[in-house]
């Protein structure tokens, strides 16, 4: 079984660019999960998606961050403009459906803002 | 105070040895607790799954969970090399909410 994919594996702009990250989740996997891992910390949820409508966005700094899932399956996270703190890994996880616990992640994104 | 705390380490135990992960937390409302393990560079990759207070065990390793005491415990017997990593908990209210997880520790197991 594939796992999750995310590209790309490493990111660095200067701040004020813009920055989009991917995801392809485990197939079959309904829900899908962004989280931020800024370095010496654990994963902090941004967005949940269930198929392509969005469960919980609560945490996400809407004022530069977008993510979407248009078709249910990929998933793009978009900042927009990049500031220094958003330096981190940026993870991609899923899970079989919102019942399910089980979350599998991928390798991440690590970005840098200089 | 953060939901969920845990001691950043770094763990360093010879090979061989029991090694004992803690964190605790600050609501009484979590019910479902995940042990996660992170290579450097990697996804956290999932360990151990229990639902609400009891133990749980996988071949080496053995997860605890007590609510009355808000406190949870991965046991790792006859530690290896390849366990060198940051362990992280995780838990969450319901099944299928967003995971609240503790700061990770990092483990050292030396040869």
């Amino acid at each position: 079984e594939a796992g999750v994919a995310q590209s790309p594996r490493y990111k660095i702009i200067e701040k004020r660019q813009s920055v989009a990250f991917w995801c392809n989740p485990i197939s079959g996997h309904a829900t899908l999960y962004w989280y931020q891992q800024i370095l010496g910390q654990g994963p902090k949820l941004l967005i949940q998606f269930q198929n392509n409508g969005v469960v919980d966005d609560s945490q996400l700094p809407k004022d530069r961050f977008s993510a979407e899932r248009l078709k249910g399956v990929d998933s793009t996270l978009k900042i927009q403009p990049a500031k220094l703190e958003d330096s981190a890994v940026y993870l991609c996880a899923s899970s079989l459906d919102s019942r399910n616990n089980e979350q599998f992640f991928g390798p991440g994104t690590r970005l840098t803002v200089l | 105070q953060k939901e969920v705390e845990q001691d950043p380490g770094p763990l360093s135990v010879p090979e061989g040895a029991i090694v004992s992960l803690n964190c605790t937390y600050s609501n009484s409302a979590f019910q479902y607790f995940m042990w996660y393990r992170q290579y450097s560079r990697k996804g956290p990759e999932l360990l151990m799954y229990t639902y609400s207070s009891g133990n749980k065990e996988d071949g080496r390793f053995t997860a605890q969970v007590d609510k009355s005491s808000k406190y949870i415990s991965l046991f790792i017997r006859d530690s290896q090399p390849s366990d060198s990593a940051t362990y992280l908990c995780a838990m969450s209210y319901n099944a299928g909410n967003m995971l609240t997880f503790g700061g990770g520790t990092r483990l050292m197991v030396k040869p």
